[in-house]
């Protein structure tokens, strides 16, 4: 199975501020890789698909990056209803594996 | 706009099997393509894929799970299913249908989970 491993686990910033969050790969995945948001007692939510796809209707402060192993979600000027949890996923292969979760608080 | 809704039983006995549903409404589950899956998040902890499977029948499973379970399809009642057997405490956990969506990339498909259900929280307790 590919391991994905985000880090940190969690972070606390403020509104307005630039975010960066960052997903590894145990082996190349090429830029296989989705993002998500999730938000307490709710379903995840797609934000981006292919490393930097960004999904329909979603706000355009969240760009992703990366190939390969290393990849990164940045929210360029982050808003109140951004504080939730973000897992990356791998569908390079299967299993689809996720990331253990970065946790979004406020400052 | 399509829709997801989980149901079944919110508590199950320690070595019996869990039973779910996931109905599908504003699309037919019959639609080229796309795959259907299951997730599962425990309590406080991040998520993992179960199993998927495709309007013909054709599934795949996570391998640490699949000595475990079944899914199936019900096109005629737009549904799909999963059991898991010989449950324990380790499976507790919020259990989400979900389809396996893709996007052409690079000569190829690229696959992620673009809608949810809302989710149903499975007990395993005697």
């Amino acid at each position: 199975d590919i391991q994905m491993t985000q880090s940190p686990s969690s972070l606390s910033a403020s509104v307005g501020d630039r975010v960066t969050i960052t997903c590894r790969a145990s082996q190349s995945i090429s830029s296989y890789l989705n993002w998500y948001q999730q938000k307490p007692g709710k379903a995840p939510k797609l934000l981006i698909y292919a490393a930097s796809s960004l999904q329909s209707g979603v706000p355009s402060r969240f760009s992703g990056s990366g190939s390969g192993t290393d990849f990164t979600l940045t929210i360029s000027s982050l808003q109140p209803e951004d504080f939730a949890t973000y897992y990356c996923q791998q569908s390079y292969s299967t299993p689809h594996t996720f990331g253990q979760g970065t946790r979004l608080e406020i400052k | 706009q399509l829709q997801l809704q989980e149901s079944g039983p919110g508590l199950v006995k320690p070595s019996e099997t869990l039973s779910l549903t996931c109905t599908v409404s504003g699309g037919s589950i019959s639609s080229s393509s796309y795959y259907w899956g299951w997730i599962r998040q425990p309590p406080g902890k991040g998520l993992e894929w179960i199993g998927s499977i495709y309007y013909s029948g054709s599934t795949y499973y996570n391998p640490s799970l699949k000595s475990r379970v079944t899914i199936s399809v019900d096109t005629s009642k737009n549904q799909f299913s999963l059991k898991l057997s010989s449950v324990t405490a380790a499976d507790t956990a919020v259990y989400y249908c979900a389809r396996r969506g893709y996007s052409g990339y690079d000569l190829e498909w690229i696959y992620y989970f673009d809608y949810w259900g809302q989710g149903t929280l499975v007990t395993v307790s005697s």
